[in-house]
């Protein structure tokens, strides 16, 4: 079974506007967190956000902003104010548990952003 | 100051072939991991080093895959007599330490033809 779950394979959104791109996972560890990396045409990836799963808020990070409701086990990223820098491959990952170190990703999903 | 660096940063080869892969990370960064990545799909986790302790190998493909950290530093991954399906970047991560976040290379691109 997928641990992580990223069903949208491509998003389109006006520059300046907000996304939500969505990840649900699965784990039964009590202990976990929850990743969101950018690969732009590069091929980098790059660190976004992090979400532990005993952290009592919502994690931000400038126009960068988890929406963690973790009875639904889902992590979705919110971009504000979309910019053409912005297009790129999204992709979700979890340590599922204190014992593991390894992420395991999702199959990511692309975002185009227009002018 | 320098993230993770990987060379070579392309590497075509024939099949039976073997490759070495190299990853310099962050200084004083005490973990290291190599992911895998095909074409269109999600990272797959390969190896993990931390400090001195054994290496967590659960993610190898296969025993033509292995990985040693000299030093708690530079990392190297070779697989030995390169199949097609081998074919994929490979990418290095290194982290302060358990439970931070993780720092990519720009990856190998490895072309087995």
């Amino acid at each position: 079974a997928q641990k992580i779950t990223q069903t949208q394979p491509g998003m389109f959104v006006q520059e300046k506007e907000a996304v939500t791109l969505d990840c649900t996972y699965d784990t039964s560890d009590p202990s976990y967190g929850l990743f969101w990396y950018k690969q732009p045409s590069s091929g980098e990836m790059i660190f976004l956000i992090y979400q532990g799963s005993y952290d009592q808020q919502n994690a931000t990070e400038g126009r960068y902003s988890l929406n963690f409701q973790k009875a639904r086990k889902s992590a979705n990223l919110v971009i504000s104010a979309s910019q053409l820098g912005d297009s790129a491959m999204y992709f979700c990952a979890m340590r599922e548990n204190t014992r593991s170190e390894k992420l395991v990703f999702g199959k990511g999903m692309k975002l185009t952003v227009n002018p | 100051g320098a993230g993770v660096s990987q060379s070579p940063s392309n590497k075509v080869t024939e099949k039976g072939k073997d490759v070495e892969l190299r990853c310099d990370p962050i200084s004083g960064h005490t973990a290291l991991y190599w992911y895998r990545q095909s074409l269109g799909q999600g990272l797959e986790f390969l190896i993990y080093f931390q400090g001195n302790s054994a290496p967590d190998k659960s993610g190898l493909p296969s025993d033509r895959f292995s990985a040693e950290r000299t030093g708690g530093s530079v990392s190297t991954l070779t697989i030995q007599r390169t199949q097609q399906e081998d074919s994929a970047v490979y990418l290095c991560a290194s982290s302060l330490g358990t439970r931070n976040e993780q720092f990519f290379g720009p990856g190998t691109r490895l072309t087995v033809l």
